[in-house]
């Protein structure tokens, strides 16, 4: 089954304690993004990889680093997390400029104390 | 910078035909596609216009006007189901790739 797997789906944690939000796609999508999304704010892109080793920052990648080691999987670390990282977190993969369609995972509730 | 622009919200009853606007800004843009999301769930796509026009896909239908900046989601034959928000997302052409900017969302709420 093609799927975008997110862990873990829900967490809290302190302030200053570092995480990391696991992504993994079976789909070979090469397009990999990382979106937070807030009440009454949308979906806000934090950053994103065309490819294995090549990232670039989104709208909102203040407190964010990602690395793209290998194709299928696409973490998020949040090295210092701050109450204002609490939100709902999205990992997708695909968006063939062909078709344009991503695929999300599940999503990850964060909460930071 | 980019903005995607979309009502906040759009109530309409069951069986009707209601379409949510979505206007943008931004430099770069080659493709707008649409996205539904249900209370807690992941969004799903929905459509994808990369040319002026409509795509029809089931009850769906999308169509984009590059010289008006514009684009909208058409659905029809309106089911509770149907009830979710719904995303506009702009794809821009960046010097890194393809950046994605989605729009704040539409709130649909279909009554009997």
């Amino acid at each position: 089954e093609a799927q975008v797997t997110q862990n873990p789906r829900y967490l809290i944690t302190v302030t200053g304690k570092k995480l990391t939000v696991t992504c993994s796609q079976n789909m070979n999508h090469e397009y990999m993004s990382w979106y937070r999304q807030d009440p009454g704010l949308g979906l806000r892109q934090i950053y994103y990889s065309m490819n294995v080793e090549v990232t670039d920052k989104g709208d909102v990648p203040e407190g964010y680093k990602v690395s793209r080691k290998e194709k299928r999987n696409f973490p998020l670390i949040l090295e210092s997390p701050s109450p204002n990282q609490t939100s709902l977190y999205f990992c997708a993969s695909g968006g063939d400029t062909d078709t344009g369609e991503l695929f999300f995972g599940e999503g990850s509730r964060l909460t930071v104390l | 910078g980019q903005s995607l622009e979309q009502p906040s919200e759009v109530t309409a009853v069951e069986g009707a035909i209601v379409q949510i606007n979505c206007t943008y800004q931004t430099s770069g843009f080659y493709g707008l596609s649409w996205y539904q999301q249900h209370d807690g769930g992941a969004p799903t796509f929905l459509s994808y216009n990369a040319l002026d026009g409509l795509e029809e896909t089931g009850r769906f239908s999308s169509f984009l006007s590059r010289s008006d900046s514009y684009g909208y989601l058409l659905l029809q034959e309106l089911q509770m189901k149907d009830s979710a928000s719904y995303f506009c997302a702009g794809y821009i052409l960046t010097g890194g790739g393809n950046k994605l900017t989605f729009g704040t969302g539409t709130q649909l709420k279909v009554e009997l």
